[in-house]
């Protein structure tokens, strides 16, 4: 099955300043790879997606890359905020869409 | 739009009695539900995949004589936790796959259970 690993644990970072979230996966039939935010408590949110047809995609402040090639996608946020503080899960998801493989999270602390 | 409800949000029960929790896509139709368990600061873990009218799919190491799933309808899932043990408390999300936009999946707001 599929094996996604996800880093850093725990980063903290200035606020304004950018954070990168790294995650592997180890299927390469996976083709769909969104990223949650989940605040403490708190249901997990979509904050952005891609398809393997497409190696970036950005939205505002958030942006995800992707290599099909190495297997691996990243989160970067720029102009981070205090409010951008929670836990970020990557996933990964079956050729048919059956099964979500969730990284292992990061905690990102934003410090004002 | 794409909205899941979940309850309870939380419950608390005795060791041996059995608790049923109930996953609803609200403004949707999901033919497909997922159930995950979220350990303290944890990742998700999913626990089984099911399909309105057939038979949930485990995952490995997931007992499904202990966590009944039932997925009677297009907006409604499930899961019974029988005969619950103090090492069944965790936190319980669901979450639904919109037959229409196939890709994304929206989480419910979680069940917390506690088992004395």
């Amino acid at each position: 099955g599929e094996n996604v690993e996800q880093h850093p644990s725990t980063l903290s970072v200035q606020e304004g300043d950018s954070a990168v979230i790294k995650c592997t996966y180890s299927d390469s039939a996976s083709n769909y790879f969104p990223w949650y935010k989940q605040e403490l408590g708190k249901r997990p949110q979509l904050i952005i997606d891609i398809r393997s047809n497409v190696g970036e995609k950005k939205d505002q402040r958030i942006a995800v890359t992707l290599n099909k090639t190495a297997k691996h996608f990243s989160l970067h946020i720029t102009e981070t905020q205090p409010e951008d503080s929670a836990v970020y899960f990557c996933a990964a998801t079956s050729y048919n869409f059956n099964k979500f493989y969730f990284g292992s999270g990061t905690k990102l602390n934003v410090k004002p | 739009g794409a909205v899941v409800s979940q309850h309870p949000s939380r419950v608390i029960c005795k060791s041996g009695t059995s608790v049923k929790i109930e996953c609803r896509s609200l403004d949707f139709q999901a033919t497909t539900m997922f159930w995950y368990r979220q350990f303290p600061k944890k990742s998700l873990m999913l626990m089984a995949t099911s399909n309105e009218g057939s038979k949930a799919t485990y995952e490995q190491g997931v007992e499904k004589d202990k966590f009944l799933i039932n997925h009677a309808s297009l907006t409604l899932s499930t899961l019974t936790v029988t005969s619950a043990h103090p090492e069944d408390s965790s936190f319980y999300i669901c979450s639904a796959r919109d037959q229409i936009s196939r890709d994304e999946q929206f989480f419910g707001p979680g069940t917390r259970l506690t088992v004395l």
